[in-house]
């Protein structure tokens, strides 16, 4: 299965300010998804990441929140823009190879918003 | 629309005893299911996963799971728990990978 590399795996930020976290996969695949893990949570699907257009965002979240981009079939960053506390989660980069149907996720980046 | 219930928040089981994770889910055709596992500052990792076919499907570390349709369930289970299999465990349902719905999960303690 893919190999899915996250940056960074862990952060403290400060309110207001926002944070980019990347996604490298070792090998092309046609869907990449971005999950949100609160505290204490199961998994929320925030977006599917589209190659060369823009991300097809779930209900409740919104590109401005959470701009995404998806320059090839290899890579993906997840902004979390405007931060506060309430954005302290885990968010994980996930992929399905073609013709696997089967997520592989990454380890995930933890932010801590103070 | 797809929904997925995991009835146990918290569980624990002595080390050597056998296990047995609930699952149900709520879904219009058949669907596909998934057994994923959260080990403390992990990702997730697929345990096991059922498409169509054989109803008891075998996963990895020894884990199984059955689907039942009459119950509209996918139970995991494992004959003898290991200390290392203490983690939070997902169940999840879907029939495309863009439509996934992730059950609450269940943390599962292992006591020696």
């Amino acid at each position: 299965s893919a190999v899915i590399s996250q940056k960074p795996s862990r952060d403290i930020c400060q309110r207001g300010t926002s944070l980019t976290i990347q996604c490298q996969v070792d090998s092309q695949v046609t869907m990449m998804f971005w999950y949100r893990q609160q505290p204490g949570q199961s998994l929320t699907l925030i977006a599917t990441a589209n190659q060369g257009s823009e991300a097809t965002y779930e209900s409740g979240f919104v590109i401005d929140k959470f701009p995404i981009s998806r320059p090839n079939l290899t890579f993906s960053t997840l902004t979390v823009s405007n931060m506060s506390p309430e954005d302290s989660s885990i968010y994980l980069c996930s992929v399905v190879q073609t013709g696997a149907n089967v997520l592989t996720f990454g380890a995930g980046s933890r932010l801590t918003v103070l | 629309a797809q929904s997925v219930t995991q009835p146990d928040i918290h569980i624990t089981v002595s080390e050597g005893a056998s296990l047995e994770l609930r699952c149900n889910y709520s879904y219009g055709a058949t669907p596909y299911l998934f057994w994923y596992v959260q080990s403390p500052g992990q990702g997730l990792q697929l345990l096991l996963k059922y498409f169509s076919g054989d109803t008891l499907v075998q996963g990895i570390k020894g884990f199984e799971a059955e689907f039942k349709r009459s119950q509209s369930s996918f139970n995991l289970r494992k004959p003898s728990v290991h200390w290392s299999d203490a983690a939070e465990y997902f169940c999840a349902v879907g029939s495309n990978n863009n439509d996934m719905r992730f059950g609450a999960g269940t943390r599962l303690t292992v006591k020696p």
